[in-house]
This record gives structure tokens, sequence and C-alpha cells, in this order.
């Protein structure tokens, strides 16, 4: 079976500071998907940032960076020069290669603090 | 942009009551989900649907069941709503994978919050 282990239940981080939250995942696959969604507030879930664990090159989007270590099974998500907006739950996820099944860790709640 | 729609933001229901949440997508997705949300838990499957009337069961689907009868709609019911029900409802919808045409991204509705007294 997948798992997805989020082991940083909060976090917080200043303003316009780098954060790293962590994120492992257990599978035999060779191929499959990885996911950091973020879910604000009473506010929906939106995708952050996608790897495909083929790609060897980490995926960055903006601010957002993941640092992907496939031999160690982790992937981690950095935001750099965090803004109050970043403030929210961040939930990893992963995809097998053969079915539609996402699996997701617990989540961390991220504070952005002026 | 994908729009995924449930029916409502907050819901109180008693102990006993039948419950239906609504989940309507605009993107004629294939696949349609129905996770619970608790703290310290993430997300967890209840049931899934990849086509019109056929249902797979998630990691929690004791005391759900769930409809598709269109493409667009996947609707989650509660026969009988207890206490440990009481959650965060999310509806996601994606396309059916193709190998690496398609990463399975999921796209989420804002979700319910059922509160059962």
């Amino acid at each position: 079976a997948q798992t997805v282990t989020q082991s940083q239940p909060e976090m917080s981080v200043q303003e316009a500071e780098t954060v790293t939250l962590s994120c492992t995942y257990d599978t035999s696959e060779n191929n499959y998907y990885l996911f950091w969604y973020k879910q604000p507030p009473s506010r929906q879930m939106i995708l952050v940032i996608r790897q495909e664990a083929y790609k060897q090159q980490n995926a960055t989007e903006n601010r957002f960076s993941v640092n992907f270590q496939k031999a160690a099974k982790s992937f981690s998500l950095k935001i750099s020069d965090s803004q109050l907006g970043d403030t929210a739950m961040y939930f990893c996820a992963f995809i097998p290669p053969v079915n539609n099944d996402m699996r997701f860790g617990a989540g961390t709640r991220l504070t952005v603090k002026p | 942009d994908v729009k995924v729609t449930q029916s409502s933001r907050y819901l109180v229901k008693r102990t006993g009551e039948k419950v239906f949440l609504e989940c309507v997508q605009d993107m004629d997705h294939e696949n349609m989900f129905w996770y619970r949300q608790d703290p310290g838990l993430g997300l967890r499957l209840i049931y899934f649907s990849y086509d019109v009337k056929m249902k797979e069961k998630g990691d929690i689907p004791e005391g759900y069941s769930v409809s598709r009868e269109k493409k667009e709609r996947f609707s989650l019911i509660l026969e009988s709503a207890s206490t440990n029900q009481t959650s965060m409802y999310l509806c996601a919808s994606s396309l059916w994978r193709l190998a690496e045409s398609n990463t399975g991204e999921l796209f989420f509705g804002e979700g319910s919050r059922l509160t059962v007294l």
C-alpha cells in the first residue's frame, strides 16, 4: 500500500523568509506523480506544484519549488519570500501510474507572520 | 477553468437523518471522488467513480453510498447520519489518466461541512 507522511503538523514563518515543508512517501512503483496542494482558510484546495517521478529535475513554480529525492522517497516543498497569502494547510499527495487513487498526507498548517 | 460545485457549504443534521451531498463539475471529467477531511488524518477517500453508473469503494465507505446518474454529477448519501460522520466532505474530479498524457491532477470543490447532532 502506498502511504504519504507529513511529519510537521504545524509550522510558522516570518513574512519574506523561506520555509520548507517535508513529505515522505512509500511505494514500490517506479513511475508516479507527486503533488503539493494548498487549502487556504475556508477556501477550496488548489494545486501548487507537481512532479513526475521519471524527471530528475525538480519542479519550480514562481516562489514554490520542490526537492525531490527519489531514492529517499522524499518530496519537500520550499516556499521562498513567504507572503501572508501563503497561510494555509498544505497537503502532499501521491498518485500511482496505473489507477486514479490519489493518496494524501495528514497536512501541515503553515502560518506566515507579519 | 474547471469548476467543481458542491451544493451546500454548511449543513446541520440530526442523528438518523438521511443526508445528500451533491457535486457537479463542468469540465466533462470522467473521474469523480468523495473525500472526507478530518484534522490530523488528511483526506481519506470514501468512494470514487470513473464513469456513469460506476462506483468503487475507497478506504472508508462504511455508512456511505454514492450515485452517478449523469457524468457531471456525483452524489454522496448518508443513509442514517451518525455523530461520527461530522466532518468536512470534499468532492473532486479529474480526467481519466492515459499514461503520460495526464498526471491525474484533482480539481476540488469548496467543501461541505456537515455537523450531525
